[in-house]
């Protein structure tokens, strides 16, 4: 069966630095998501992706974040200047449709630790 | 804004049903959804609402009411691998626009004992 993958699965870093989260969507999805949950806590949209173009995104993306369709596999999501307070899980999601009732399908996520 | 409430637990026996409610306040809408989220690992999507009424999809089902700003998650003939977080989120109005995000609820920790 198909699935969403996304490396790394841990990443540790300093504060200020910038990070790169990757994923894989299943491979005949058009509609690209990112996620975070920081522990214990909530899950929160944070972006989706369309024909190489944010849909929507959530008052969490500011500027520090940015997301890119670099070729036809990849979907990244781009932190520039890491703070203590990215420190979460974050998940990649892909749907195949932009029906709201077409399932989205997660990744495992990428456990982010700024220190 | 958007609020999302949802009871921090819930405790069933296996083979009993259970309902988990959710209620909410947005800001517009455009759609509720229902995930199960096991400990440590990534949601999984069951169900989207949009209209008032009830859908079922095998031993889960989900129900909506926009007028009361209300739905409910059944999970019947429960099982142990059912204990679980179930998340309630909402698309409404994004604060700064006019674009739908989702809003999630905190979760229901469900334990289901034998």
């Amino acid at each position: 069966e198909p699935e969403v993958t996304q490396t790394p699965s841990h990443q540790v870093t300093q504060m200020g630095q910038e990070v790169i989260l990757r994923c894989v969507p299943i491979s005949n999805h058009l509609y690209f998501y990112w996620y975070r949950q920081i522990l214990g806590q909530k899950v929160e949209f944070l972006v989706s992706f369309y024909n190489n173009e944010i849909s929507e995104k959530s008052e969490i993306f500011d500027d520090q974040f940015s997301v890119e369709r670099p070729d036809g596999s990849n979907f990244t999501l781009k932190i520039r200047s890491t703070k203590l307070e990215d420190s979460a899980m974050y998940f990649c999601a892909s749907s195949r449709s932009s029906g709201l009732a077409d399932t989205q399908y997660f990744g495992p996520g990428t456990r982010l630790t700024v220190l | 804004g958007q609020n999302i409430d949802q009871p921090t637990e819930m405790t069933a026996t296996e083979g009993a049903i259970v309902q988990i409610n959710c209620t909410y306040q947005t800001s517009g809408f455009n759609g509720l959804f229902w995930y199960q989220q096991h400990a440590g690992e990534a949601p999984t999507f069951l169900s989207y609402n949009v209209l008032d009424g009830l859908e079922e999809k095998g031993r889960f089902s989900s129900f909506l009411s926009r007028s009361k700003g209300y739905s409910y998650l059944l999970l019947k003939e429960l099982q142990m691998k059912d204990s679980a977080s179930y998340l309630c989120a909402v698309r409404g109005h994004h604060a700064s626009g006019g674009s739908y995000i989702p809003t999630f609820g905190r979760g229901t920790s469900l334990i289901v004992h034998p």
